[in-house]
Order: C-alpha cells, then sequence, then structure tokens
C-alpha cells in the first residue's frame, strides 16, 4: 500500500519565523500536490510539481520536488497567522489514475 | 458561485437511520469523488464517477451507494448509519487525471 508520511504532525510558531513540513514515500511519485484546508473548509490546491528537483513559488511558499520524486517539502518565509490550517500533500495513486492518496497531514498554527 | 457545493452542512442524527448528502458542481469537470475524513484528519477515497460511470469503489459497507444522475450531480446515500461512520464527508471534482481536485466544504455527519 502506498503511504505518505508527512512530518511534523503538528507545528506551532510565532508570527514572522520560517518552518518546512515534509511529504516522503518509499514509491516514486508521478507528480505532487499541494492543499491547505481552513477549519470547516475543504482543502484547496496550492500546488502541483511533476519534474524531479523542481521549485515553485508562491507567495511566501516555496515548494520543492526530490529529484528522485520521493519526497517533497514546503517552506514558508516568514509565517502570518493567514498560513495557519492544515497542509497535505497527495499523489495519484499508482493502482489507480483517477485515484489519489493523501498524506498524513502537517496542522500548522502560526501565532501573533 | 460555489464551484463545488454540498448540502447539508452539518448533519445529526441516531444510529439505525439513513441519510442522504448531495453534491453539484458547476466547473464542467468531468470526476466527481467522494472523500471520508477522520478525527485525525486522515482522508481517504470512497468513491469516484467519471461522467456518470463508477470507476472507483474503495473498500466501503456497501450500506454506502453513490449515485451520479449526471457529470455535475453526485450524491452518497448512507443506510443503516452507525457510530463509526460520524467524520466530515468532502465532494471533490477534476477535469482528468493530473490537475488535481476542486473540494467541497465538506457535510459533518454525527450519528448518535
Amino acid at each position: 500500500t502506498q503511504l505518505l508520511e508527512q512530518s511534523p504532525q503538528f507545528l506551532s510558531i510565532q508570527e514572522g519565523e520560517n518552518l518546512t513540513v515534509y511529504c516522503n514515500s518509499s514509491s516514486v511519485f508521478s507528480s505532487l500536490q499541494w492543499y491547505r484546508q481552513e477549519p470547516g473548509e475543504g482543502p484547496v490546491l496550492l500546488v502541483t510539481v511533476v519534474t524531479g528537483g523542481e521549485v515553485k513559488k508562491l507567495k511566501r511558499l516555496t515548494f520543492q520536488f526530490g529529484d528522485a520524486r520521493k519526497d517533497s517539502s514546503l517552506h514558508i518565509t516568514a509565517a502570518q497567522p493567514g498560513d495557519t490550517g492544515l497542509y497535505l500533500c497527495a499523489t495519484r495513486s499508482t493502482s489507480g489514475t483517477y485515484k489519489y492518496i493523501f498524506g498524513t497531514g502537517t496542522r500548522l498554527k502560526v501565532l501573533a | 458561485d460555489t464551484a463545488v457545493s454540498q448540502t447539508p452542512k452539518y448533519l445529526v442524527t441516531q444510529m439505525g437511520n439513513d441519510k442522504s448528502i448531495k453534491c453539484e458542481q458547476n466547473l464542467g469537470h468531468d470526476t466527481m469523488y467522494w472523500y471520508k475524513q477522520d478525527s485525525k484528519k486522515f482522508l481517504k477515497i470512497m468513491f469516484s464517477y467519471n461522467n456518470k460511470e463508477l470507476i472507483i469503489n474503495e473498500t466501503v459497507p456497501n450500506r454506502f451507494s453513490p449515485k451520479s444522475p449526471d457529470k455535475a450531480h453526485l450524491n452518497l446515500h448512507i443506510n443503516s448509519l452507525e457510530l463509526g461512520d460520524s467524520a466530515v464527508y468532502f465532494c471533490a471534482s477534476s477535469q482528468g487525471k493530473v490537475y488535481g481536485y476542486t473540494f467541497g466544504s465538506g457535510t459533518r455527519l454525527t450519528v448518535v
């Protein structure tokens, strides 16, 4: 069974600090997506990375796809309270092309 | 305009009852999904329809039955509700296999 492990599971930081969260698998990803879920809402797609070594930036968020396509990281610079939420990585299952599996999630809280 | 809308937002019901959750998307996507998010925030796929055809049917009790009257709608009917069915159920849609999901805001089901 394909599993996506995310770390850390929980993270509480002060406004203005930097942080990095990770997504790892024992399998090679075809592509990888990052979502953010706020309380009471559904996950919202932030980015899709496809190529090994790829780096994408979305304002203060930097997404990196590992060279071997088995891991990814999300770095947030100068975190703000609005960044608070559950961060999820997801990838297409090896057993079905329409089926995405989600990681275990990182719950981030940014304190003002 | 809400892209993926689910109703109801909250559902509290007694064990043994039958209930339905409705989902509609106005994005013109060809594929719709039901996911279940447990108390640990883990998202797990249940069903998927592509152009009204069932393409994913995970190991879900047969008390759960999805129905897709057209490609813009996907409903979930649950018979004989059990305490363990309590969770947040998310509807999502996608166009093709690569571009990620658009999620609804979820239905919090509580079985008492």
